[in-house]
């Protein structure tokens, strides 16, 4: 199975600062296809899981646009700008490209 | 809008089996696939695996073989998990989620007798 390890396990930050995350997989995530099978996902406390980004760097419908992804192949980034309270909880990256699909440990984002 | 709306909460014993369901609504529910995903209290995400409702094809994680059947009723848009031989490893919540965009709100199982 792919191992997506995820850095850092939590984060303390003040509203407006600027974070980013980092999601490593074990094998390159470009798929046959030559897409990027790559999602971050927020989990807020209480709720399901939401999807933010999906191949890497698509923002879905009604995701502000201070959340940005980038990388390629095995190494991965979330960076979310100006941290509202709204941004609060668990991050999780997604890899979609290799069956089973697995999803990283996980990054708490905490206010300061 | 795309709403998946999964059953209630369970309570089941040991050696058991439990089915929960999802329905959906909102979408075309024959052409997109539904995942399952598993988290328990205070853990991380587990993919289970998914169902494309057009045609019942499944793919699921080898880890969930033989604990996990997926099924899905075209009539009534509801996608099915049935979770078997239930030990208190299963206690845990269990999302569906179509595309892995729209998730439902999460059942509850817990195993205990």
């Amino acid at each position: 199975d792919v191992v997506m390890t995820q850095t850092p396990p939590s984060l303390s930050v003040a509203i407006g600062q600027s974070v980013s995350i980092s999601c490593k997989s074990s094998q390159s995530l470009v798929a046959s296809d030559k897409n990027t099978y790559l999602n971050w996902l927020l989990q807020s406390p209480g709720r399901s899981p939401k999807r933010l980004i999906y191949q890497v760097s698509k923002l879905d419908s009604g995701v502000p646009d201070r959340f940005s992804g980038s990388g390629s192949e095995k190494d991965f980034t979330l960076k979310i700008s100006r941290v509202e309270a709204e941004d609060l909880g668990v991050y999780y990256c997604l890899q979609g490209t290799h069956l089973p699909y697995t999803f990283g440990a996980g990054t708490k984002l905490e206010l300061k | 809008q795309v709403q998946l709306q999964q059953s209630g909460a369970e309570l089941v014993k040991p050696g058991s089996s439990v089915k929960i369901s999802c329905k959906a609504s909102g979408y075309t529910f024959t052409s997109y696939d539904m995942h399952w995903i598993k988290q328990q209290p205070g853990n991380g995400l587990e993919w289970i695996g998914w169902i494309y409702p057009g045609n019942g094809n499944t793919k699921y994680n080898q880890k969930f073989n033989g604990k996990a059947t997926l099924t899905a009723d075209k009539s009534s848009s509801t996608a099915y998990m049935q979770l078997s031989s239930l030990t208190s490893e299963d206690s845990a919540v269990y999302f569906c989620a179509t595309r892995l965009h729209y998730w439902g709100q999460g059942v509850m199982v817990t195993v205990s007798s």
